[in-house]
């Protein structure tokens, strides 16, 4: 399995605003995914993150709005710019447990509130 | 194209009774199902996986049934306890050559009535 921690675990920002959330991972993974879960919804897949390389967005989402890093193999950062209240929704970073490639497992998610 | 629902969006049981959530897939090749839970407030949590070369798979209180003709899975949970209130999702990993990436059913909100 992996372990994995978001921070920060929930925060209010106003529209026009951006906020950087950032996702840890017990060991080293080669991808990490990063997912939208709007209210009473379940999870959308933003974008595939690789180490050394662009990520990779889903249909529907942009770098320009969501502006990812990721600097090393444990650590990756999602950003969501110029907020807007619709941005409201939980965020959730995962990867894959280190000794099966087809689970994914999920942090505690952030959640975001945006007025 | 391709989707993984699931026939109830809530069910509502009573503590000790058993819990059976189902699921539907469309795309036919898809050989490997998970099931999570998510409590309020959590991200999902694994809870069981299944193959498709099995039938069933048993876990802890909980057993995944795969009927590949109808393309169906469902989720058993055994005695359910009100630590079992969650929302529940089938998720089905789709690979592609950088690696898989999963899709997730609607979700089923399991209420357990004390």
């Amino acid at each position: 399995s992996a372990v994995i921690s978001q921070k920060p675990s929930r925060d209010i920002c106003q529209r026009g605003t951006s906020l950087t959330i950032q996702c840890q991972v017990d060991s080293q993974v080669t991808m990490m995914f990063w997912y939208r879960q709007q209210p009473g919804q379940s999870l959308t897949l933003i974008a595939t993150a690789n180490q050394g390389s662009e990520a990779t967005y889903e249909s529907g989402f942009v770098i320009d709005k969501f502006p990812i890093s990721r600097p090393n193999l444990t650590f990756s950062t999602l950003t969501v710019s110029n907020m807007s209240p619709e941005d409201s929704s939980i965020y959730l970073c995962s990867a894959f447990g280190t000794e099966d490639t087809d689970t994914q497992y999920f942090g505690p998610g952030t959640r975001l509130t945006v007025l | 194209g391709e989707s993984v629902g699931l026939h109830l969006p809530t069910l509502s049981v009573q503590e000790g009774d058993n819990s059976i959530i189902n699921c539907a897939y469309s795309n036919s090749a898809s050989d490997y199902f998970i099931w999570y839970k998510q409590e309020s407030g959590k991200g999902p949590q694994f809870i069981i996986d299944i193959r498709s070369n099995m039938d069933k798979r048993q876990g802890q209180r909980v057993t995944v049934l795969l009927n590949k003709t109808v393309k169906h899975l469902s989720l058993q949970i055994a005695a359910t306890q009100p630590g079992d209130s969650a929302v529940y999702f089938c998720a089905d990993p789709i690979r592609e050559t950088s690696g898989s990436r999963l899709t997730f059913g609607e979700g089923t909100q399991l209420t357990v009535n004390p």
